[in-house]
């Protein structure tokens, strides 16, 4: 069966340093999403992405972010200079044309010290 | 602003019938979610609600009142893989998608 994966499954990074958080979405899919999950606290949505270009974008995703799709199976989503608070659980997750089912990778958790 | 509110914890017995609310009030609503989330994974989709009624899905059904800025997410014959916790998510955003996140149920089904 098809599936989100991601890497890498675990991120420890130091405060100010980028870090790039990588998602292969399932292969047919055209729409995807990052969201995070601060230890303990709700799922936040991040950043929607189609057609190669940011769909819709919530305030956490300020200028500190940005998302890519170098190639044809690669979504990636780069924190420039990363700050405590932004240690969370970051998920990716894909859906195709029909529905609104989306499927979610197993996560990054990233920590930074 | 955006308000989704969801019990805490709920506690449920193997093979009986749980509900699980969620009230919503929100700046527009273009349809509600459900996900499952066991403990260190990520969410799984459940069901999308966008018409008043109820949708049924196997052992799981989802209603929805627009009206009321309420649903619900009925479990039948509890197992006790169902212990995870229910997310409620709203996109209130008509023609985009910017979904706003209950905080989670967390329901325990024991023996």
């Amino acid at each position: 069966e098809p599936e989100v994966t991601q890497t890498p499954s675990h991120q420890v990074t130091q405060m100010g340093q980028e870090v790039i958080l990588r998602c292969v979405p399932i292969s047919n899919h055209l729409y995807f999403y990052w969201y995070r999950q601060i230890l303990g606290q709700k799922v936040e949505f991040l950043v929607s992405f189609y057609n190669n270009e940011i769909s819709e974008k919530s305030e956490i995703f300020d200028d500190q972010f940005s998302v890519e799709r170098p190639d044809g199976s690669n979504f990636t989503l780069k924190i420039r200079s990363t700050k405590l608070e932004d240690s969370a659980m970051y998920f990716c997750a894909s859906n195709g044309l029909a529905g609104n089912e989306q499927f979610f990778g197993p996560g990054t958790r990233l920590t930074v010290l | 602003g955006q308000n989704i509110d969801q019990p805490t914890e709920m506690t449920a017995t193997e093979g009986a019938i749980v509900q699980i609310n969620c009230t919503y009030q929100t700046s527009g609503f273009n349809g509600l979610f459900w996900y499952q989330q066991h403990a260190g994974e990520a969410p799984t989709f459940l069901s999308y609600n966008v018409l008043d009624g109820l949708e049924e899905k196997g052992r799981f059904s989802s209603f929805l009142s627009r009206s009321k800025g309420y649903s619900y997410l009925l479990l039948k014959e509890l197992q006790m893989k169902d212990s995870a916790s229910y997310l409620c998510a709203v996109n209130p955003t008509g023609g985009s998608y910017i979904p706003t996140f209950g905080r989670g149920t967390s329901l325990i089904v024991h023996p």
